[in-house]
C-alpha cells in the first residue's frame, strides 16, 4: 500500500509554545489529507480535512486558529498546534487519500505523532 | 455514513482463526465495509474492504451476509502481532468521504 510518514514521531514541549507536525505522502500525490486526534483509550476523532491549495475544513468544535493546517503541496500537509497547553497532549495522526482510480479513493495513515505538553 | 456495532473485546489463541463480527444494519446500497486495525501507539492499518461479495487478501478474509447487514473479518491463523484494535467502518468509496472510527474491537491474541 501507499506510504505516509509523519515527523516528528514524538515531541515534548512547554506550555505556550507552538509545535509543527509534518505529514508526507511518500509515493503518491495526495490532493486530500486528513488530521485526526486520539486521546488515551479513545478512538480516532477527525479534526480537519485538508485539500491542496485551499483552506482546511475543520470539524465542529475544533479551533481553526489553534490548529493551523497548511497543505502547500501534493505530498505535504502540516499541522501547527499554536500556544499548546497540557490538554492538547494527544496522539495526532494524519492520513492521505490516494487519487481516484476508478471508484476508489483509499486512505492511508501515518504512524502518528505523540505530543506531550508540559 | 452508517453506524457499526462491534464487541468491545475478544480473545483468541495463537494459531487459531480469529472471527471478528460487525453489525451495520443501516448500511446503504452504495456503502462499502472497510476494516482497519490499530496496533498500540501506531497509525491505523488498512486490512480489507468489500461491497457485497466475500473478499480475501494476504491479511484476512471478509464475509458479508447476503442482506449486507453484518460482516465478519477472519484472520485465519492469528499471531501475537495481530493483537490490536480492529475497526469496522462503512463508507461510500466513490468521492472523498472520510473514515469515521467507532470504538472497535480489542483483539488479544494469547500464546
Amino acid at each position: 500500500g501507499a506510504v505516509v510518514s509523519q515527523h516528528p514521531s514524538r515531541v515534548i514541549c512547554k506550555s505556550g509554545t507552538s509545535v509543527k507536525i509534518e505529514c508526507r505522502s511518500l509515493d503518491f500525490q495526495a490532493t486530500t489529507m486528513f488530521w485526526y486526534r486520539q486521546f488515551p483509550k479513545q478512538s480516532l476523532m477527525l479534526m480537519a480535512t485538508s485539500n491542496e491549495g485551499s483552506k482546511a475544513t475543520y470539524e465542529q468544535g475544533v479551533e481553526k486558529d489553534k490548529f493551523l493546517i497548511n497543505h502547500a503541496s501534493l505530498t505535504l500537509s502540516t499541522l501547527t498546534v499554536t500556544s499548546a497547553h497540557p490538554e492538547d497532549s494527544s496522539f495526532y495522526i494524519c492520513s492521505a487519500m490516494t487519487p481516484g482510480q476508478g471508484l476508489y479513493n483509499e486512505q492511508f495513515f501515518g504512524p502518528g505523532t505523540r505530543l506531550t505538553v508540559l | 455514513d452508517a453506524k457499526t456495532t462491534q464487541p468491545t473485546s475478544m480473545d483468541c489463541a495463537e494459531g487459531r482463526a480469529a472471527n471478528l463480527p460487525c453489525n451495520h444494519s443501516t448500511i446503504s446500497g452504495n456503502e462499502y465495509v472497510y476494516w482497519y486495525r490499530q496496533i498500540h501507539s501506531q497509525g491505523p492499518q488498512y486490512i480489507i474492504h468489500g461491497l457485497k461479495n466475500n473478499e480475501t487478501n494476504e491479511m484476512a478474509s471478509l464475509i458479508i451476509t447476503e442482506d449486507r447487514k453484518s460482516s465478519t473479518l477472519i484472520l485465519p491463523h492469528a499471531t501475537l502481532r495481530d493483537t490490536a484494535v480492529y475497526y469496522c467502518i462503512v463508507r461510500v468509496a466513490r468521492g472523498y468521504s472520510t473514515l469515521t472510527f467507532g470504538k472497535g474491537t480489542m483483539l488479544l491474541v494469547s500464546p
